[in-house]
């Protein structure tokens, strides 16, 4: 059964300093990792899918890196900014899954002015 | 415009009534999902279809029905609405034809169900 943990559980920095988001899964066979932004009582926007072939995506002040072998995922967000503030999903869908995903609990990230 | 909507986006109900929850995808994906999400807490799949006439029940026990006559449309049916039916519930849709995320998912922006 795949598990996804995601690291920290909150976290709180003053605008304009770079993080690091942390995702692992348990299980290495996956089909692609996708990362979602969640603002309060919204839905989810997707933010950065990575394939299992490739090892990063990149969009805008985001990176995603995902390193397979060791179920390791990262997203960095650079120069970060207020309107950053949500929480972040990292979701994976596992080969022979048909097509579901498996969610993390979320990094709750606030960035304060 | 490729999307997917979800409606209404606020609901608020009295206990034991039928409920419908709408959820149409433009981009022409043949496999959509729900989730079901409570406050503070992580996703869980209830239902999926793969396609018109395909439904599945999710990971997650869930009391609620879904149909999918069209390709585009997979609405959620509470037959008798109760207090711990209470969540948020999130439709999606994956695939690549029109889409906006490729082979990942696209969400819709949930219905905030409340049951009284």
């Amino acid at each position: 059964k795949q598990e996804v943990t995601q690291i920290p559980a909150a976290l709180s920095v003053p605008e304009g300093e770079n993080l690091v988001l942390n995702c692992s899964f348990t299980d290495s066979a996956i089909y692609n990792l996708q990362w979602f932004r969640q603002d309060p009582g919204k839905g989810l926007t997707s933010l950065l899918l990575i394939q299992s072939s490739q090892r990063e995506q990149t969009s805008g002040r985001l990176n995603a890196s995902l390193d397979k072998s060791s179920g390791r995922s990262t997203l960095y967000i650079a120069a970060s900014q207020p309107g950053d503030s949500a929480t972040y999903l990292c979701a994976v869908r596992r080969r022979g899954s048909n097509y579901k995903l498996t969610f993390g609990k979320g990094t709750l990230l606030t960035v304060n002015p | 415009e490729a999307d997917i909507y979800q409606t209404p986006r606020y609901l608020v109900i009295g206990t034991g009534k039928k409920i419908t929850l709408e959820c149409s995808q433009t981009m022409g994906h043949d496999k959509m999902y729900w989730y079901q999400q409570d406050p503070g807490m992580e996703l869980h799949l209830i239902h999926y279809s793969y396609g018109v006439n395909s439904t599945e029940k999710g990971d997650l026990s869930s009391e609620s029905t879904v149909s999918r006559i069209r390709t585009e449309h997979f609405p959620l049916t509470l037959e008798s609405a109760r207090p711990s039916h209470t969540s948020q519930y999130l439709c999606a849709s994956s695939g690549i034809p029109g889409t906006i995320n490729g082979y990942g998912y696209t969400f819709g922006s949930g219905t905030r169900l409340t049951v009284v």
